[in-house]
């Protein structure tokens, strides 16, 4: 099962930051939290990852808190090609949970 | 990040046939994943691919119906055995590289449809 709760589904403006929220509260202290995307049709599509730590890259930023229940993915400023399903996993870093479980993930949708 | 080549793209089967799906990375990776996508579902993991030995089965998924390879370290296939109309799904290779912190990276999978 996964061991992550997203909201179904949340739409945004384009050029508006879209906040993608994630709960992870049975989070164990070797397991990362990742964020893989997936727009119709193609394959999923790694976006960022993070331990405990808030993370940034050129596609998105991560806020986990410091309890690290939950975090946030943001998306700076949205586009219609944002427009996927977006998924919040927690992995453990080696071993037999290294593998990614996918939930139903959050469908975001932006609007021009 | 690694380049992932998946054959074939899609493929419609007669019931009762077989297909093997292959999986090429372009580089040495430690971990190779098979994941089953059902019409309007997430991603369901079928098993780990390991190198050298049997793959690891996922709760649900048997060796009969979903045989595995992978002779090494670039390359595994996938088939799906005695195929009825329930195996139509997108099915999806994944690899990562091996110690903490690294992510893991999909192919662009392969669309069986059977009839």
């Amino acid at each position: 099962d996964a061991k992550t709760t997203q909201p179904t589904s949340m739409d945004c403006a384009e050029g508006r930051a879209a906040n993608l929220p994630c709960n992870h509260s049975t989070i164990s202290g070797n397991e990362y939290v990742y964020w893989y995307r997936q727009i119709h049709s193609q394959g999923p599509q790694y976006i960022i990852h993070g331990l405990k730590n808030n993370e940034t890259n050129e596609m998105a930023s991560l806020i986990i808190t410091e309890d690290r229940k939950s975090s946030t993915l943001i998306l700076p400023h949205a586009t219609l090609r944002d427009t996927a399903v977006y998924y919040c996993i927690v992995r453990a870093s080696t071993g037999a949970n290294s593998k990614l479980t996918f939930g139903k993930g959050i469908t975001l949708s932006v609007r021009p | 990040s690694a380049v992932i080549s998946q054959k074939p793209s899609r493929d419609i089967c007669q019931r009762g046939t077989s297909l093997t799906i292959q999986c090429q990375v372009d580089s040495q990776v430690t971990m190779m994943f098979w994941y089953r996508q059902q019409p309007g579902q997430s991603l369901t993991l079928i098993a780990t691919a390991n190198q050298g030995s049997e793959a690891t089965y996922e709760s649900g998924f048997v060796i009969d119906k979903f045989p595995i390879s992978r002779p090494n370290l670039t390359f595994s296939t996938l088939t799906v055995s005695n195929m009825s109309p329930e195996d139509s799904s997108i099915y999806l290779c994944s690899v990562a590289r091996s110690g903490a912190n690294t992510e893991a990276f999909f192919g662009q999978g392969t669309r069986l449809t059977v009839v």
